[in-house]
Order: structure tokens, then C-alpha cells, then sequence
């Protein structure tokens, strides 16, 4: 079955934890791309990878880390310095990073802070 | 700065009852304009690309199209399935890696 991937669907982090989110496709898409999603605004841009072993940094990267060591993986990494981490996180890919082709979506995790 | 505005932020129909979403965007040299339909708990589903104005493209129930400044997602005889947040996007003009600005996205509630 093709498509992306992430996991946990749910993640609970206490304060001052790191915490990994994984992003799996099989679409052999070169470009990966990590959203953060808050209620009542637009989808922000953390990072994203168009080859593996480079990333970008986003809008929004402070507080979070990545790593493209295989085409088929761009986990993203939650630090204890991301000051509001709650959230729903957003993987996608496409086939190329260049041109105006769409984005697809895996199903998202969603981190709560305790 | 490249904008992406969506209105309304939501928007209740009774099942039968058509209407348009909109989406405006300020950026010069549109090179595309994606629009995706999200469940609540879910990632965006693709719906449609848009390339160029005048362009219409329909699934089903949906029909998006596109001037110089805005796109309209016109929902025709609505359902309850198709409630769903519906969001908009345009790849940024100073950016060559496939970067998108989204619009927050419009919420639909379609009731019986």
C-alpha cells in the first residue's frame, strides 16, 4: 500500500523532554516537508529536505531538529527548547521540489504537552 | 509578501443549499494554486491544481476556479459527507523548492 506514513498518532510529552515524530513514504518522492498545524491559522513550514543528507530550515524551525539520512525517512524532533510544542504535525512529500506540482499528506500526530 | 486570504472562516449550508469558497492571493507570477479538503484529526487531502486563469477543474460535487486574484470552490448541492475544512495554497514566488503559503482554511458544517 503506497502513501506516507507517521507515527504515533498521539504523542504525550512531559516538560523538558525531546520527542521524535517519523515520517515514512514509499512514493519515492525526492522532497519531504514538515508542517505545524494550530487551530484557527494556515499550515507553517518547519523544515524541508529535497535530497537526502540536506534540509532547510522553515518558518518556523526554532525548537526542532531533523535528519534525511535515507530518501524514504525525514523524522522530525521535537526539542525541550520549542517553547509551545502542542500541536498537530503535518508530514508531506513531492515527486520533485522544483516546480508547481502538488504536496500530499500523511495522517498527522498529534503532540500534547503535560 | 505573498498572501493567501480564505473567506469565510466558516460557513454552515443546509444539505441541498450550493455555495462558493474563496480563496485571494496576492503574488505575482501565479505558478499554481492547490486546494486540499481536511477532516478533522487528518492531513489535507489534494483535491485540485490550478494553473492558470480561467482554468475550472470538478470532482463530484466540487468545482474550483481561477482568476488573476482569487479561486472559487463552489460546492453544488451539498451533503453531509462533504463537511470538512477546505484549505488553499500557492507555491511562494521567491521560492524554487516547492514551499506553499496556506490560507487558514474555510470550515463547512453541511447539515440534513
Amino acid at each position: 500500500d503506497g502513501g506516507i506514513t507517521q507515527s504515533p498518532k498521539y504523542l504525550f510529552r512531559k516538560e523538558g523532554q525531546n520527542v521524535t515524530l517519523s515520517c515514512e513514504q514509499n512514493l519515492n518522492h525526492d522532497a519531504m516537508y514538515w508542517y505545524r498545524q494550530d487551530p484557527g491559522q494556515g499550515l507553517r513550514l518547519i523544515y524541508y529536505s529535497q535530497i537526502v543528507n540536506d534540509f532547510q530550515k522553515g518558518d518556523i524551525a526554532e525548537g526542532y531538529s531533523v535528519s534525511r539520512e535515507k530518501k524514504e525517512s525525514f523524522p522530525l524532533t521535537v526539542t525541550s527548547a520549542q517553547k509551545n510544542p502542542t500541536a498537530f504535525y503535518l508530514c508531506a512529500t513531492k515527486s520533485q521540489p522544483w516546480g508547481g506540482n502538488e504536496q500530499f499528506f500523511g495522517p498527522g500526530t498529534r503532540l500534547t504537552v503535560l | 509578501e505573498d498572501q493567501v486570504t480564505q473567506s469565510p472562516e466558516a460557513l454552515r449550508l443546509q444539505e441541498g443549499e450550493s455555495s462558493s469558497l474563496n480563496c485571494s492571493y496576492t503574488v505575482s507570477g501565479l505558478r499554481g494554486l492547490f486546494w486540499y479538503r481536511q477532516d478533522p484529526g487528518k492531513g489535507p487531502e489534494f483535491l485540485f491544481t490550478l494553473y492558470s486563469a480561467g482554468e475550472e477543474k470538478e470532482k463530484e460535487r466540487l468545482k474550483a476556479t481561477l482568476t488573476k486574484k482569487e479561486s472559487f470552490l463552489h460546492i453544488t448541492a451539498p451533503k453531509p459527507e462533504d463537511s470538512a475544512t477546505y484549505l488553499c495554497a500557492v507555491p511562494l514566488t521567491t521560492d524554487s523548492w516547492g514551499k506553499l503559503q496556506f490560507g487558514a482554511g474555510t470550515q463547512v458544517v453541511v447539515t440534513p
